[in-house]
């Protein structure tokens, strides 16, 4: 079974501290993958992508894959009451001949103002 | 501006009605999704569709009908709809031949009354 398990949350952060998000993945083989922000009665936003092991930066945002332990997690420096969302990890799998991508049920982040 | 643009924005259906959702995208996909998210629950995928062949159905009841005419277009056909069956209704695309990321649209937000 492919599952993509990330926590629920929420998460409570005051505004200006780091936000970390953490994500978990079954599949070893898996290759590709995603951080979406969501808010409230919206589309999911693709917010970061990763596919090497180690960190990358954009911004704010630094996601960080370790593919030996089977992680991905998602930094958000200087955290501002907009960060406040639903944080969709994802990741490509391959199943019956195909890659397919699987979404967690996201971590619901709070910023406390 | 997303690349996947949906239609209707809203929608609101009583339960023998026989509604349409549309969902088309320029950029060159050739994956494309539907999911179906309710209130305060994660993502569930519906359908996935690659180079207009339907590769997965998630064991949707058939009162929900998906159709794809070629790569660029994806609509599912609603009918006899229950109240339960309102949600935000997500088309995404992805290219197929690489693992790469999904591009949501807009949702289209379906009550059924």
């Amino acid at each position: 079974q492919k599952e993509v398990e990330q926590n629920s949350g929420p998460l409570s952060v005051p505004e200006g501290a780091i936000a970390s998000l953490n994500c978990t993945y079954s599949d070893r083989v898996s290759q590709s993958f995603f951080w979406y922000r969501q808010y409230s009665g919206k589309s999911p936003e693709l917010i970061m992508s990763i596919y090497s092991n180690g960190d990358k930066e954009d911004g704010r945002f630094t996601a960080q894959l370790n593919k030996a332990s089977q992680y991905v997690s998602l930094l958000i420096r200087d955290s501002q009451p907009s960060d406040s969302a639903t944080y969709l990890c994802a990741v490509i799998v391959w199943a019956n001949r195909d890659d397919k991508i699987i979404f967690g049920k996201g971590t619901r982040l709070h910023i406390l103002p | 501006e997303t690349g996947v643009t949906q239609t209707p924005r809203h929608l609101v259906m009583g339960m023998t009605n026989k509604k349409s959702l549309k969902c088309e995208q320029h950029l060159g996909h050739n994956a494309m999704y539907w999911y179906k998210q309710s209130a305060k629950k994660p993502l569930e995928l519906m359908f996935v569709y690659n180079f207009k062949e339907q590769t997965e159905n998630n064991s949707v009841p058939s009162r929900f009908s998906p159709e794809c005419p070629n790569s660029s277009h994806l609509f599912l056909h609603l009918h006899t709809l229950q109240p339960e069956d309102s949600a935000l209704y997500l088309c995404a695309s992805s290219q197929s031949s690489d693992a790469t990321e999904a591009f949501f649209g807009q949702g289209t937000r379906l009550t059924v009354v």
